[in-house]
């Protein structure tokens, strides 16, 4: 059964400083998508990356970026000189191929203090 | 270009009711699923729709139908509320394929009393 798990509940730094949220999932198949939403307080899911388990290069988009470790099984975001904007709830999800069943992780909640 | 649209933005209801909400995709997005979200938790799969046929079903009781119309919006319904449906139901809208990205709308708040 596929299963995530985001072990940090909260998180609060202060701007400018780095921060990474872990994700640890769990799955036995060996083809599988990995997913970063970020959730604002207007409560809408906004899509950040998606990455297939085939593709473990690291991605950086700007500040954000993500390291893909399957020997953990993890896939860890960091917001490289958080900003106040960044605070939001952080949810990774993964979801089996030829499953439409998107798991979410219980969420981290990021705050950014100015 | 529209995100997905969702409403109604808030609903209370009373426990024994029946609720309809309403989602209407990205131009172009054939696929909708539907999303429960209880307060503190992580959304949790309730259904997924691709040219008006189900794809998918998470683990919820029979009370939760939905369907999705030949314009590709779809609508969920909850027969006889508990107080325990209270949470936010979000809607998202996918391209054709397995896995792909899914775009969320804001959701609709249910209140169940």
């Amino acid at each position: 059964a596929q299963k995530v798990t985001q072990a940090q509940t909260e998180i609060s730094v202060v701007e400018k400083e780095d921060v990474t949220l872990d994700c640890v999932y769990e799955t036995r198949d060996t083809t599988y998508y990995l997913f970063w939403y970020k959730q604002p307080p207007s409560g809408e899911l906004v899509f950040l990356i998606r990455r297939n388990s085939f593709d473990e290069q690291n991605e950086i988009s700007g500040r954000y970026s993500w390291n893909f470790q399957k020997s953990t099984s993890s896939f860890n975001f960091t917001i490289t000189a958080s900003q106040v904007v960044d605070s939001a709830v952080y949810f990774c999800a993964l979801s089996e191929a030829n499953n439409n069943d998107m798991r979410f992780g219980a969420g981290t909640r990021l705050t950014v203090k100015p | 270009d529209a995100g997905v649209t969702q409403s109604p933005t808030h609903l209370i209801k009373t426990r024994g009711q029946h609720v309809t909400l309403r989602c209407s995709p990205i131009s172009g997005h054939k696929s909708v699923s539907w999303y429960q979200q209880v307060l503190g938790q992580g959304p949790q799969f309730i259904f997924q729709y691709y040219e008006k046929e189900e794809r998918g079903r998470g683990n919820f009781p029979d009370r939760f139908s939905a369907r999705q119309f030949p314009n590709y919006s779809s609508e969920l319904n909850v027969n006889a509320l508990l107080l325990g449906d209270s949470a936010l139901y979000l809607c998202a809208s996918s391209l054709p394929g397995m896995n792909t990205e899914a775009f969320f709308g804001q959701g609709t708040r249910l209140t169940v009393v």
